[in-house]
């Protein structure tokens, strides 16, 4: 089965640091990859996916990732956090062509930015 | 505002009970997919019905059934409950059973085991 980690739990930042937040998956296939944002007291959002094509993809407010296939990796980035970036993270993996569609998530990265 | 219900927002209740947690999805959407999030396991897969019918099985435990009505608005009933089951519940939906369909979450509900 496939999984996905997510390898710090809490990153502190001030405004206007670059942010990476790193996430590796296990699964030999092909697969499609997300990451979501869960601001306080929110539903989860999607910021960004990748499905084939250009590795590095651009989702909202400023995101974006890279797939690197080789390090089983999909990294998300932010050249520049703002104090309204805080909120968990959350990588997820979902296996391209199967059946069904359910996500594997990351146990999700605290971000805390400070102003 | 994702478009995906649920109802209630915060359950408490007491070990050995039964409750049932409901999800609206999205209007047009024929996926629902059930989540749980907990703080030692994570976020964690399920189920998930397509236009009525199981299509899908995760780490759903034999006292947690769940269905899908033909209006597809979805319920999830938990039994015999215990306090590891407190945790946040979410709903997903999506428009159908292609791989490339975002699935849109709910705003949970947060379930407290007594």
């Amino acid at each position: 089965a496939q999984s996905v980690s997510q390898h710090n739990h809490h990153v502190i930042l001030s405004e206007a640091a670059s942010l990476e937040l790193g996430c590796n998956y296990s699964y030999g296939g092909t697969v499609n990859l997300f990451w979501y944002v869960q601001y306080p007291g929110q539903h989860l959002q999607l910021l960004l996916k990748y499905f084939s094509g250009d590795p590095l993809v651009k989702g909202i407010k400023g995101f974006e990732a890279e797939f690197i296939k080789s390090k089983f990796s999909f990294n998300l980035r932010k050249p520049s956090v703002q104090w309204s970036d805080t909120a968990e993270y959350f990588c997820a993996v979902k296996i391209s062509g199967a059946g069904s569609y359910q996500l594997t998530f990351g146990k999700g990265t605290k971000l805390s930015v400070i102003p | 505002d994702s478009g995906v219900t649920q109802t209630p927002k915060h359950l408490i209740t007491a070990t050995g009970q039964r409750v049932t947690l409901r999800c609206s999805p999205r209007s047009g959407d024929l996926s629902v997919y059930w989540y749980q999030q907990s703080l030692d396991q994570g976020l964690q897969f399920l189920i998930q019905y397509y236009n009525g019918e199981e299509r899908a099985k995760g780490n759903i435990l034999e006292r947690f059934s769940a269905q899908q009505f033909p209006d597809l608005h979805s319920e999830l009933n938990l039994s015999s409950l215990e306090l590891g089951d407190s945790a946040l519940y979410f709903c997903a939906s999506s428009v159908g059973g292609s791989n490339y369909n975002e699935q849109f979450f709910g705003p949970g509900t947060r379930l407290t085991v007594l």
